[in-house]
This record gives structure tokens, C-alpha cells and sequence, in this order.
């Protein structure tokens, strides 16, 4: 039973427009949430992560947004760039734990067309 | 500074076989994680070397094991390969096992088992 759950396999995006990427989780245990960025033939790289108690964290063209009752969270990215395009996932874990022990979802396909 | 560095890029294995997959992590990294990442799902936690010892594992069976030296590099050995082995296997340093301390991956070791 997956427990981070990313529902949209791939996105298609105009550059200079927003992305929007979706998670969604349901174990409630997990308070600390991070995405990462994937290129092919590379390993996932940290982009941006948020904790249960903000419902939202900004950096630069990044933007998480946590809505805990809904255990949802979102990235968005503006203004999307062609360089974005990447696999995003959504990772979830327990605060006080090691980063090391994650939950991934499958991934998300941004692709962000010139 | 040197990141992180997985050792072969891809091997390729016939089913029954035994494999060992090696990480260098970053320098003044003493964390290494391993996870495994199937054709179109996210990483999957296998385990966690903190210092040399074995600190928490994923739902790996036993044939999945693992070992960190002195240089806190790691090595990631399976047994009795299985065909559902094929993967790609990726490592991950940090400098720590606390939440706040990010992962850094590797670019990963493509595993085929035939």
C-alpha cells in the first residue's frame, strides 16, 4: 500500500507559466516533507521540504504548500523554465528521524516546452 | 569536494548470482543510505550505515545486506539474485542521521538480472 501517493505520471508545461505538482499521503505519522529533482542518468537532488507545523515554504521560483487536514501537499514552480523539466518526487518521513528513511511517491514527468 | 560516487554504472547478472555495489560517499559524510528505485516507481529504502553499524532497515529480505568501512565508504551486497532485483540502486551520503541533514545521491548502479 503506497503510503505518498503522486497521481499525475507526467505534466506538460509552457515556459514562463506555473507548474504544479501534486502528493498526496496517508500516513498521518508523517510530519516532515521534502521533494526532490531527478534528471536522467543522475541522482535525485534535494529542492525544497516543509514541516507539518508551516503550511507553506518558499524558495525563489519554488513554492511548497502543506494542507495537513487534507494530507496534500503541492509544489509549484514559477516561472517554469525549460531546465525544470526532470522527474519530481515527493518524499515524506517522521520528524526526528533520519532523512536517510524515506518515503517516496512515484514521481512525477515535468516536461517544460520553449 | 568530491560527491558522491557509485561504482559500476551498470552490471548486468543472470538470476541466482551474487552482486556487490560500491559508494563513495561525500567527503565529511559518515551516513550512507541505499535505496532501490524500479522501473517507473520511487526510491525505496533498503538501509542505513551510521558510523559502520547498521542503523535501520527497510521491508528487505536478509539476502539484501550491507556494510560501511572506516572511510565510511559502503558496499551494497545481494545474494541469490532474483529477476525482480533489476533496479537501479542508488546510494546517498549525509553528514548525519538527524532531520535536518540532507542527502546527497549518487547517480545510481543499473542492475539487470537475466
Amino acid at each position: 500500500d503506497q503510503q505518498v501517493k503522486q497521481n499525475s505520471p507526467s505534466l506538460s508545461v509552457q515556459e514562463g507559466r506555473i507548474s504544479i505538482l501534486n502528493c498526496d499521503y496517508t500516513n498521518s505519522m508523517f510530519d516532515y516533507f521534502l521533494w526532490y529533482k531527478k534528471y536522467p542518468a543522475e541522482g535525485p537532488t534535494f529542492l525544497i521540504s516543509i514541516s507539518s507545523i508551516k503550511d507553506k515554504n518558499e524558495d525563489g521560483r519554488f513554492t511548497v504548500f502543506l494542507n495537513k487536514s487534507a494530507k496534500h501537499l503541492s509544489l509549484h514552480i514559477v516561472p517554469s523554465q525549460p531546465g525544470d523539466s526532470a522527474v519530481y518526487f515527493c518524499a515524506a518521513m517522521n520528524y526526528g528521524g533520519s532523512q536517510g528513511n524515506l518515503i517516496f511517491g512515484k514521481g512525477t514527468k515535468l516536461s517544460v516546452k520553449p | 569536494e568530491t560527491g558522491v560516487t557509485q561504482s559500476p554504472t551498470h552490471l548486468i547478472k543472470t538470476r541466482g548470482q551474487q552482486v556487490t555495489l560500491r559508494c563513495s560517499s561525500q567527503s565529511g559524510h559518515n551516513t550512507v543510505s541505499w535505496y532501490q528505485q524500479a522501473l517507473g516507481q520511487g526510491p525505496q529504502f533498503i538501509f542505513q550505515y551510521y558510523r559502520e553499524e547498521e542503523n535501520g532497515r527497510g521491508n528487505f529480505p536478509p539476502r539484501f545486506s550491507g556494510l560501511q568501512f572506516p572511510n565510511y565508504s559502503s558496499e551494497l551486497n545481494v545474494n541469490a539474485l532474483e529477476l525482480d532485483d533489476s533496479a537501479l540502486y542508488l546510494c546517498a551520503s549525509s553528514s548525519g542521521t538527524k532531520t535536518n541533514e540532507k542527502l546527497f545521491f549518487g547517480s545510481g548502479t543499473q542492475l539487470s538480472v537475466l
